[in-house]
């Protein structure tokens, strides 16, 4: 599979927990992107890389939540603490500037804080 | 701030019929406007894009609009089919950077 890819699927977690999510993109893709995606809504930008530095930076992200992307490939969110609200889906996407405007989605990872 | 507002937020038409959904935007150096089709449990696949230079592009049953005077766009799908009912979301980018999404437009299509 050549495209987007995100790990775990699924993470059931306990309030006060930290969880880390991790994303890989389609080889070559500069530009990294994590959304958040609460039901019956859009997808919430809350960060995003071109290699490894980080360009921007969501208000909706707080101080609970990081991202890195190290070497400029794969990258991980986490959040600290997690909490109630924090339950969504996680999205991650990746595109090669040079070309493109397209974003390419990951398949999501699905946080479920009890 | 940025903003993109879409409407409606249900939509049910017959099947070969046509359906319509519009969306406005607040920045103005938005660019780049892309449409995403969601359906139940998987990720959003890019079904069109439409770029500030051109005011129209289609691709089969489905045309993008796009107003940059009036910060409109709206996307039309023709000769609506069972496997077009899926969540619809609007966006706006610009200069390759992040995307914001519209609320979405469920689109259900009838027998």
């Amino acid at each position: 599979d050549t495209g987007v890819s995100q790990d775990p699927r699924h993470k059931i977690t306990k309030r006060g927990q930290n969880v880390t999510f991790r994303c890989d993109p389609i080889s070559e893709h500069n530009r990294l992107y994590w959304y958040r995606q609460t039901l019956g809504q859009g997808p919430e930008f809350l960060t995003y890389f071109q290699n490894e530095a980080q360009l921007e930076k969501s208000r909706l992200l707080s101080d609970r939540f990081s991202a890195e992307r190290p070497k400029g490939s794969f990258s991980t969110l986490e959040i600290q603490r997690t909490e109630q609200g924090d339950s969504a889906m996680y999205l991650c996407a990746t595109t090669e500037r040079q070309l493109t405007n397209e974003q390419f989605f990951g398949p999501g990872t699905r946080l479920t804080v009890l | 701030g940025e903003n993109v507002e879409q409407h409606p937020s249900t939509l049910s038409v017959q099947e070969g019929d046509s359906a319509v959904i519009k969306c406005t935007y607040s920045d103005s150096a938005s660019n780049y406007f892309p449409w995403y089709k969601q359906e139940l449990g998987k990720r959003p696949q890019l079904i069109i894009d439409i770029r500030s230079n051109v005011g129209e592009k289609k691709d089969q049953r489905i045309a993008v609009t796009l107003n940059k005077t009036a910060k409109h766009f709206s996307l039309h799908i023709t000769e609506t089919q069972p496997e077009d009912s899926a969540v619809y979301f609007c966006a706006a980018s610009s200069s390759a950077s992040k995307i914001i999404f519209g609320s979405g437009t469920r689109l259900s299509i009838r027998p």
